[in-house]
């Protein structure tokens, strides 16, 4: 499986206060992803990214920046928490081909976030 | 408005019997549908997929049936082991090349031993 690692695992911050989660892939793939899942809601889309500097927002983006600057790590800021963004968050790499029988993610241990 | 929809939270079978969990999904352009199992405190990991051009896939234990008139697809696991007791999503990608996966809610399925 593709290398994929997200920090922190767990982290709680308090409202209002800038927080920054990590995604670092070593497998040079171009499509990078990130999720949150919350009960009834199972996983959303926040943001992608199909490329160094090149990002665009998901369902879900509001109150959410992200940057890539390198093809093995996108970032995901929330610049002001909230209670709201209280989640489980996901990154997720494209690892398609389709001959083996696999298109789709590979999906990252996920990071537990609090905001209090 | 919810593209991929998996109407049962939860299913509980017994252990040797069969499980089936369903996914309806509302986007023509969808043309290709896989499955995730995740476990708790875990990242979601990839079970089986299946191409608009089939209606069936199979791989061990795990079968997914797709009808394409009925915009619906199913995922049959026989028999099914106490191991299997995880959340289960399905996903959809379109054909217009955008390697999004729209996912539904997900169904938690419970094997008793």
């Amino acid at each position: 499986d593709a290398g994929i690692t997200q920090s922190p695992r767990h982290k709680v911050t308090e409202t209002g206060t800038p927080v920054t989660l990590r995604c670092h892939q070593t497998e040079n793939h171009r499509y990078m992803y990130w999720y949150r899942q919350d009960p009834g809601h199972g996983l959303r889309l926040i943001h992608y990214s199909y490329g160094v500097k090149d990002t665009d927002k998901g369902e879900v983006s509001d109150g959410y920046s992200v940057s890539r600057s390198k093809t093995e790590d996108f970032l995901l800021t929330l610049e002001s928490a909230t209670s709201s963004q209280t989640s489980v968050y996901f990154c997720a790499i494209s690892e398609s081909d389709r001959r083996q029988g696999r298109d789709g993610y590979t999906f990252g241990s996920g990071t537990r976030l609090t905001v209090v | 408005d919810q593209q991929v929809k998996q109407n049962s939270p939860s299913l509980s079978v017994q252990e040797g019997r069969i499980s089936i969990l369903n996914c309806d999904y509302t986007n023509s352009m969808f043309d290709y549908f896989l499955w995730y199992k995740k476990y708790p405190a875990e990242g979601p990991t990839f079970l089986i997929s299946i191409s608009s051009i089939k209606d069936k896939n199979e791989d061990g234990r795990f079968t997914v049936f797709l009808n394409k008139s009925a915009k619906h697809l199913s995922l049959h696991i026989v028999p099914s082991q106490p191991g299997d007791s995880a959340v289960y999503f399905c996903a959809s990608k379109d054909q217009g090349g955008s390697e999004k996966l729209v996912f539904g809610k997900g169904t938690k399925l419970t094997v008793n031993p």
